[in-house]
């Protein structure tokens, strides 16, 4: 299956600090997708970006489409402990028919 | 209830047991998903169902069993497990298998292997 490699693997933070990471795969995708995870729960979907370039936002969480297609971005502003948890991305080949390939997760720890 | 729910959240097993998890989805979703979560491990796919036929033919033990009786509901039968297979057995659904707007996931299974 394809890799998806999200970097950083993990991030301590302190509460009010503004949070980038990013997930890389070396194969092309026509959607991206930012799920995120609370401890003992199942993934919940943030964000989804159909284009290459394309920007979008949910609150205080913007994501990116890679110019490359190849590349996407997760930025949360001002933390707050809530958005402790793993953010995973997940990628499509194509629109229809194919599965999503998951990232390993990038783990984000806030401190009070 | 509505989304997606898996029973039980927490099993766990001998390695000569036999034991199934449940999910159930209320969203009117035509295709289910089974993956392991493992620690350190992207989520691995498992099972595809779409309207209850299976869809997906990952290499996956025979140990594991799923079955799709109706569009709602989706099983994964357990039998002589090993203690790698300890992991959080998540099932999502979405609305059609391949849908580009992603998946709903129910909140896991963990399952411990002794």
């Amino acid at each position: 299956g394809q890799q998806l490699n999200q970097s950083p693997q993990s991030m301590f933070i302190q509460e009010g600090e503004d949070v980038s990471m990013n997930c890389t795969s070396s194969s092309i995708f026509n959607t991206w997708l930012w799920y995120k995870q609370d401890p003992g729960e199942g993934p919940v979907l943030l964000i989804a970006l159909y284009k290459a370039g394309e920007l979008t936002s949910n609150g205080r969480l913007t994501a990116q489409f890679g110019i490359t297609r190849k590349d996407s971005f997760l930025n949360i502003s001002a933390s707050i402990p809530s958005d402790v948890g793993i953010y995973f991305c997940a990628g499509q080949q194509s629109g229809t028919g194919n599965q999503f390939y998951f990232g390993t997760g990038t783990s984000l720890t806030v401190i009070p | 209830e509505t989304g997606v729910t898996q029973t039980p959240r927490h099993l766990v097993m001998g390695m000569t047991n036999k034991k199934s998890l449940k999910c159930e989805q209320h969203l009117g979703h035509n295709a289910m998903y089974w993956y392991k979560q493992s620690a350190k491990k992207p989520l691995e796919l498992m099972f595809v169902y779409s309207l209850e036929e299976r869809v997906e033919n990952n290499s996956v033990p025979s140990r594991f069993s799923p079955e799709c009786p109706n569009s709602s509901h989706l099983f994964l039968h357990l039998h002589t497990l090993q203690p790698e297979d300890s992991a959080l057995y998540l099932c999502a659904s979405s609305q059609e298998f391949g849908a580009n707007y992603g998946y709903t996931f129910g909140s896991g299974t963990r399952l411990t292997v002794v």
